[in-house]
This record gives structure tokens, C-alpha cells and sequence, in this order.
């Protein structure tokens, strides 16, 4: 158990809905990222978020937005959901905002129908 | 970010070391080098790091060639539970960026 919390576990949805994942970071934690999975694009960085600000980018797409909150937890919202928005979504968070190794929470599985 | 070359599987038996390798040629000096692996689909897990000694924790070891352009961690004796993918991450900024790793499978 990494200690990071993920819900909900399983998502499923239709095109075009809107959809919001939420992660608690390990107690301590100020830093929060957020990865995909799919089968054909592996695990690609999305975002990252240090203590309430936007930290660094990766290949999000605009449809995505995601905030951290006062309490550090962090959420992912994902509109306008297409066929291939359909993957593991994974909440990692470590103690700086440098380089630090990170724990991984379990994963939301998104299924866009 | 470097970036890494892995095998895309290997074997293992059971109770014997793995050693599982990475090319990382074109790291700069202030990159370190992070393995995580991923158990089934199971969050990746952080294994190990190091920046140019050889390192040691409870789960692994890994050993960083002196021109810092390969890597090799070493699970010391594997079990099962160890079937997993293995990552090898060269990272300098705070995104992990993750290549596709290298399936090791464990067996009895």
C-alpha cells in the first residue's frame, strides 16, 4: 500500500460526458502527478501540481483540466470524453516538489462507451 | 530526459538473481537514473536510484557503469511475486518519462 488513494476505481461513461477523478496524496505529500495508461500510448505524465500551483505539463490535452486543493488532494477532470479518453489513470504524489522518487496510487479505470 | 534502452522480455527462475539491463548513452551529468516496476496494473512502484555510485536498498541493487552509460539493476533472488515490468527511467526534470520497459517473467 503506497498510502496515495484513488477514486473512484472503476469509471464508465459515454462520449461526450464529463468525468472527475479524485487523489489523496500520502500524508506529507506536497506534490501531485497525474498519469495515463493506455494500451497503445503506455504510461504518458500529464500533469503535475506542487502544493496548490501548477508545477509542470506533459501531454495534456485541453480537455483535461486538473486543480490541488488546500488539503493537498488533488482532482483530474476530464470533458468531452472520447473513445480513446479510455485508460488507467494513475495519482502518484512525493514530498518535494524536486526530484523525488514518487508512489503510485492503484488507478482509476476509465471506460468511455 | 534520457532516453533508455531496454530488453523487452527476460526470464528468470526462481531463488537466482536478475539482472536486468539498461542503455542509457546519451544521460547528462545531472541526470539520475530511476527504476520503478508495474505489477500487472497495479500504480508503478519506485525501486531504486542512483546518479553515478553503485546503490543498495532492500528490494534491489543497482550498478552505474563508470561513464554512467548503462545500468544494470539486480533483483538478488527473485520470486515469483517479482514478474512484473521494469522501467529505466534517465530523469532530470519531475515527470517520470516512461519508455516500455522490460517484462521480466519469474518462474518456479
Amino acid at each position: 500500500d503506497s498510502g496515495v488513494t484513488q477514486t473512484p476505481k472503476h469509471l464508465i461513461t459515454a462520449t461526450g460526458q464529463r468525468v472527475t477523478l479524485r487523489c489523496s496524496p500520502r500524508s506529507g505529500d506536497l506534490s501531485v502527478y497525474w498519469y495515463q495508461q493506455s494500451l497503445d500510448q503506455g504510461l504518458q505524465f500529464l500533469i503535475q501540481y506542487y502544493n496548490g500551483e501548477e508545477r509542470a505539463k506533459g501531454n495534456i490535452l485541453e480537455r483535461f483540466s486538473a486543480q490541488q486543493f488546500p488539503d493537498l488532494h488533488s482532482e483530474l477532470n476530464l470533458s468531452s470524453l472520447e473513445l480513446g479518453d479510455s485508460a488507467l489513470y494513475f495519482c502518484a504524489s512525493s514530498d518535494g516538489g524536486g526530484l523525488y522518487e514518487q508512489y503510485f496510487g492503484p488507478g482509476t479505470r476509465l471506460t468511455v462507451t | 530526459d534520457a532516453k533508455t534502452t531496454q530488453p523487452p522480455s527476460m526470464d528468470c527462475a526462481e531463488g537466482r538473481a536478475a539482472n536486468l539491463p539498461c542503455n542509457h548513452s546519451t544521460i547528462s551529468g545531472n541526470e539520475y537514473v530511476y527504476w520503478y516496476r508495474q505489477i500487472h496494473s497495479q500504480g508503478p512502484q519506485y525501486i531504486i536510484h542512483g546518479l553515478k555510485n553503485n546503490e543498495t536498498n532492500e528490494m534491489a541493487s543497482l550498478i552505474i557503469t563508470e561513464d554512467r552509460k548503462s545500468s544494470t539493476l539486480i533483483l538478488p533472488h527473485a520470486t515469483l511475486r517479482d514478474t512484473a515490468v521494469y522501467y529505466c527511467i534517465g530523469q532530470a526534470g519531475t515527470a517520470l518519462i516512461f519508455g516500455k520497459g522490460t517484462t521480466l517473467s519469474v518462474s518456479s
